[in-house]
């Protein structure tokens, strides 16, 4: 079964407004929670990541929010533009074993 | 220019047959790995590989095999044991395993007929 829980599958926001994109997990032994950024056709790549001991983190227009407490994690697209429409997976990695374990992607459109 | 490199992009089989992906990274990285990817979950660990000439199973090996003889190449074949082979494939290298990220190469699509 799926460790980590992304919502919502799918997206549309216009230009200029902000994405939100939520995951939960119920593992408390992951210690790593990164986002990546996919282009249909390409490989996944690393957009910004958190630990748990920091709640929130921004990158640029790019902002992770950590709950540790309601083991809940969340990517804020600000600004949203044209160039961000891609599919967005969580992660969580595993303290022990290091394994990733992914979300199920969120398909983000952004509209001019 | 250093990456990763899959091939081929895409690959059609017959059913039965068995078919090698290729993945090879000059990233100096020691840590290899294989993901499926299938709309809507995400994408699933098939193996991975610490070090040359050592790899271990992922959540969803059945089906697959690899091999690691040299630390720039982790190939993947698909067996006809693996039920439902159509699929993305990516493969991925991290620096070691304990390295937080990992890079990933630009997948190969799979379709078995």
């Amino acid at each position: 079964q799926q460790q980590v829980k992304q919502s919502p599958q799918s997206l549309i926001v216009q230009k200029g407004g902000i994405s939100i994109i939520n995951c939960a997990y119920e593992n408390t032994a992951f210690d790593y929670f990164p986002w990546y950024q996919q282009f249909p056709g390409k490989g996944p790549a690393l957009l910004i990541a958190i630990r748990p001991d920091v709640s929130e983190k921004k990158e640029g227009r790019f902002t992770i929010s950590f709950n540790k407490s309601a083991k809940q994690f969340s990517l804020h697209i600000m600004d949203s533009q044209p160039g961000d429409s891609a599919t967005y997976f969580c992660a969580a990695r595993g303290r022990n074993d290091y394994k990733l374990s992914f979300g199920a992607g969120t398909t983000v459109t952004v509209r001019a | 220019d250093g990456g990763i490199t899959q091939s081929p992009k895409y690959l059609f089989r017959k059913e039965g047959q068995n078919v090698t992906l290729s993945c090879e990274q000059n990233l100096n990285h020691d840590a290899m790995y294989w993901y499926r990817q299938d709309p809507g979950q995400g994408l699933r660990l098939i193996y991975y590989s610490q070090i040359v000439n050592d790899f271990q199973k992922g959540d969803i090996a059945e089906g697959y095999s690899v091999s690691r003889e040299k630390k720039e190449s982790f190939p993947l074949t698909v067996t006809s044991a693996q039920k439902n082979p159509t699929a993305f494939y990516l493969c991925a290298s991290s620096r070691d395993r304990a390295y937080n990220e990992q890079f990933f190469g630009p997948g190969t699509r799979l379709t078995v007929l």
